[in-house]
């Protein structure tokens, strides 16, 4: 079974601010990673996908990179819209899904 | 345009069987490399996926609960069913389902709104 970490937990930043957030797997994943925005009383949205892919309608600000066990999510600005609870997610070979605890990027 | 959307019961009762249905339109689960899934979010928690069906029929379920999970599809009524015996308070959660219309089954790029299920006596 493969475990994401996600870190830091919480990610205080004002708007126009860098966001950097972390996923780690407990094994190689390879590049099968994705990237998931939630918001307040809505369903998860696909950002990013194959760990560095911006999924349809997706905005440039939004970036992913990493591969085998450390990955990373990347806001360039923040913009009001962007303050959420982030998730990365891996499907397993077996296959089995899995989702990491999530970090919220609050307001400062 | 792809939606989907879920129904059933808001409210259940502990041991009994929740079915939930999930039907979705602008794609079809017959074509190669189309699933739809079931995941569940418990309030302030992160995601957790239940089961998988795939376009070929192949189904996956979570191991922690596969004794008590079946899905099914309808795929000329465009329609994923989920059932879940023996419910428990603990299984109280939102409910959504989702399309992995263009990853291969990897990620699910299209998602329900969800139905908050809650379980009490």
């Amino acid at each position: 079974e493969t475990v994401l970490t996600q870190s830091p937990a919480t990610l205080s930043l004002s708007p126009g601010e860098r966001a950097i957030l972390s996923c780690r797997a407990s094994q190689s994943v390879s590049k099968y990673l994705a990237w998931y925005q939630q918001k307040p009383g809505q369903a998860p949205r696909l950002l990013i996908y194959g760990a560095s892919n911006r999924a349809t309608g997706i905005p440039a600000r939004f970036s992913g990179s990493g591969s085998g066990t450390d990955f990373t999510l990347t806001i360039s600005s923040l913009e009001p819209e962007d303050f959420a609870v982030y998730y990365c997610q891996h499907r397993s070979d077996w296959p089995r899904y899995s989702f990491g605890p999530g970090t919220e990027v609050d307001m400062k | 345009q792809i939606t989907l959307k879920e129904s059933g019961p808001t409210l259940v009762k502990p041991t009994q069987t929740l079915t939930l249905t999930c039907s979705f339109s602008g794609f079809s689960l017959s074509t190669s490399g189309v699933a739809v899934g079931w995941i569940r979010q418990p309030p302030g928690k992160a995601p957790e996926w239940l089961a998988v069906i795939y376009w070929d029929g192949d189904k996956r379920y979570s191991p922690s609960l596969k004794s008590r999970l079946t899905i099914a599809k309808d795929t000329s009524k465009n329609q994923v069913v989920l059932t879940l015996t023996n419910m428990d308070p603990v299984d109280t959660a939102t409910y959504y389902c989702a399309g992995s219309v263009d990853n291969w089954g990897y990620y699910f790029d299209y998602w329900g709104q969800g139905t908050l299920v809650t379980v009490s006596s």
